[in-house]
């Protein structure tokens, strides 16, 4: 079964630091394009990061450049992301996703971490 | 960065027609994809590149594209189609920076 689990959510202050991992199962993690996906309480979807099957490419969006930075195991079958300096606007569902650029879409999801920012 | 643009909210009776549209200057270079989000779920992808679905997507779902603008039409709405869709492409740098349109919330009455 084509799986992506993440974990590393919880409770952190403003100006905190937090690291959320997705351990994938079921296909070729080392193959794919890997992203980050976020969805703050009531709130749309919104694109985090990108990184390339070898990890050579890595695109944010801007409000998290500097702050995030997204990072993989292929040995692992693992995605990792890590938040520093979290404000309360980062509060959302943070989503691992697969995004295939030949498809130009994510074509798997997992269910989602919940992470909120506050004092 | 680019910008997607979706109509808050759209309802469609029970069986008939109905069209969700995505706004945007990179969808003159780029596809859109399509996402359904039911409550308290993850999103699911329904429509990629210029009209594909992947499997186990139902065929009451397609796409079209023209000019800046991307549709999403489902032809037959059934209550289970009652979700919130996204519209996703790249930034027109057409490096791999995504961008999400606000989200659709589709009512089947």
């Amino acid at each position: 079964e084509v799986q992506l689990v993440e974990s590393g959510g919880g409770l952190v202050q403003p100006g905190g630091s937090l690291r959320l991992s997705c351990a994938a199962s079921g296909f070729t993690f080392s193959s794919y394009w890997m992203s980050w996906v976020r969805q703050a309480p009531g709130k749309g979807l919104e694109w985090v990061a990108n990184i390339k099957q070898d990890g050579s490419e890595k695109y944010y969006v801007d409000s998290v450049k500097g702050r995030f930075t997204i990072s993989r195991d292929n040995a692992k079958n693992s995605l990792y992301l890590q938040m520093n300096s979290l404000r309360a606007e980062d509060t959302a569902v943070y989503y691992c996703a697969s995004y295939s650029p030949a498809l130009d879409a994510f074509d798997i999801w997992g269910q989602g971490t919940m992470v909120t920012v506050s004092s | 960065s680019s910008e997607l643009t979706q109509d808050p909210a759209v309802s469609v009776a029970l069986g008939q027609t109905v069209r969700i549209t995505c706004q945007g200057d990179s969808l003159r270079s780029y596809y859109a994809s399509w996402y359904q989000q039911k409550p308290g779920q993850a999103p699911v992808l329904v429509i990629y590149g210029k009209n594909n679905r992947p499997s186990g997507i139902p065929d009451r779902f397609s796409g079209s594209s023209s000019g800046n603008t991307a549709s999403l039409t489902i032809t037959g709405a059934q209550a289970e189609d009652e979700a919130d869709y996204y519209c996703n492409s790249r930034d027109s740098s057409g490096n791999p920076e995504l961008v999400f349109g606000g989200g659709t919330k589709l009512t089947v009455l």
